[in-house]
Order: C-alpha cells, then sequence, then structure tokens
C-alpha cells in the first residue's frame, strides 16, 4: 500500500544491543524525520533529512544513527541500546519545507 | 533557534461549547504553523496549516486556528465542541532560512471534552 510504513511495530530488546528501525514511503518525499515521544515531553526530533545522503542532527540524536542512501528509506539505529531510549519512535515525512507530515504509525521499543 | 510552547498540559470544556487550546511560537524567518491530532496509540494526523494569506485558517472536523504575528501564537478553536474531539493535540512550526524544514513541534495539550 502506499504511504509511510515503519516496522517492526513493536520490539523489545536488551540493553547493549543494536536495533534498527525501518522507515519506507512510497511519495519520494524528499523530507524524513525520526521523532521518539515520551511523556511530558512530546515529541522530540532525533535526526532528519532534507535529501538522500543529507542527514542532520535533531535535539536528540546521541545515541543514534541514520542514514539515508535511497530516498524512500530511513533507517534509525540504535548502537548499543540503553534504557532511556524506551520510548514510542515516529518517522515522517514531506514533500517540501512548507508541507504537512505524513506519519508512521510508530514503533514501540522498549529496552530492558 | 525555533521553538513551540503550549502552556496547557490539558484542557477540559463541556460538549457544546467552543474549545480553544493555545500554541505560541519562535522562528527567525517566516513561520508554517501546523496542528495535528493524536488518538490513542496511533500516529499524528495532519488538521490545519497557516502558510501565508488569511490569519484565519479553517481545517479538518470544524476546526480553524488564528494566525495572530504580533503575539506570535497560533490558537487552534471549535465553536462546538464533540466528545470524539477527546485527543492529544500538537502544535508544530517550520521555518527558512535557518532551519532546512525542520519540523519542531509542542509538548502537546490533552483535549477532554465531556458530555
Amino acid at each position: 500500500d502506499a504511504g509511510i510504513t515503519q516496522s517492526p511495530r513493536y520490539k523489545i530488546t536488551e540493553t547493549g544491543r543494536q536495533v534498527t528501525l525501518m522507515c519506507h514511503q512510497t511519495w519520494s518525499h524528499s523530507y524524513m524525520f525520526w521523532y521518539r515521544q515520551d511523556l511530558g515531553h512530546g515529541l522530540r526530533l532525533i535526526y532528519y533529512s532534507a535529501a538522500a545522503d543529507i542527514t542532520d542532527k535533531g535535539e536528540v540524536p546521541d545515541g543514534y544513527v541514520v542514514s539515508r542512501s535511497k530516498t524512500e528509506n530511513f533507517p534509525l539505529t540504535l548502537e548499543s541500546a540503553t534504557r532511556s531510549q524506551t520510548s514510542v519512535y515516529f518517522c515522517a515525512s514531506s514533500g517540501t519545507y512548507n508541507e504537512k507530515l505524513f506519519f508512521g504509525s510508530g514503533t514501540q521499543l522498549s529496552v530492558l | 533557534a525555533q521553538s513551540v510552547a503550549q502552556p496547557e498540559d490539558q484542557v477540559n470544556v463541556a460538549e457544546g461549547n467552543p474549545l480553544t487550546v493555545k500554541c505560541t511560537y519562535s522562528v527567525s524567518g517566516n513561520p508554517y504553523l501546523f496542528w495535528y491530532v493524536q488518538y490513542p496509540n496511533r500516529g499524528l494526523q495532519f488538521l490545519l496549516k497557516y502558510i501565508t494569506g488569511d490569519n484565519l485558517v479553517k481545517g479538518s472536523y470544524g476546526f480553524e486556528a488564528e494566525f495572530n504575528k504580533s503575539q506570535t501564537s497560533f490558537h487552534l478553536k471549535k465553536p462546538s465542541a464533540l466528545v470524539s474531539d477527546s485527543a492529544l493535540y500538537f502544535c508544530a512550526v517550520r521555518a527558512l532560512p535557518t532551519n532546512a524544514g525542520k519540523s519542531t513541534f509542542g509538548d502537546g495539550t490533552t483535549l477532554t471534552v465531556k458530555p
């Protein structure tokens, strides 16, 4: 189906493990974003990308790595997961700098 | 740096009454302002946006928002609230040229509409 999809929907992992969250969009949108949502903090930007091979840090990038070799994919990797990274992660995309964002359904990550 | 403030964590209104959810912003340059709604266990959905032009913007589900440049505000409003409007609401800003399209969100406001 067309749209923006995230996988997995739920993930449980242990501290120290590497985890990759996937995000795929079918619109060829230029902009893609990764946010985490925590109670009391709203949505905080982790990384964003304005185009393939162009990425930049957001508010809370430490402990995360991204890549964007293809326009449609924007994976987020936790290099060595920590309990503080337990959160709901949302991927989003938009076509231009002033358009609305389209959000995926989110990945609920628990780090034990 | 750009920022968004939603001063109320929670707004409670009775069904049929008007509602307002407040948002103020800070940017360098012209702001592009958005409201999104999130229902439980779902991603965010777009409600409305202000890019330029008329300061009163109309959006989905009967919502509207008023852009006030002097007060740097973009409050969300609805003339008559429904119980089904109960959800978490986020205000967001995007601005150029300094932030390359980055979208910054407020902390969210939980709206509860009671029958």
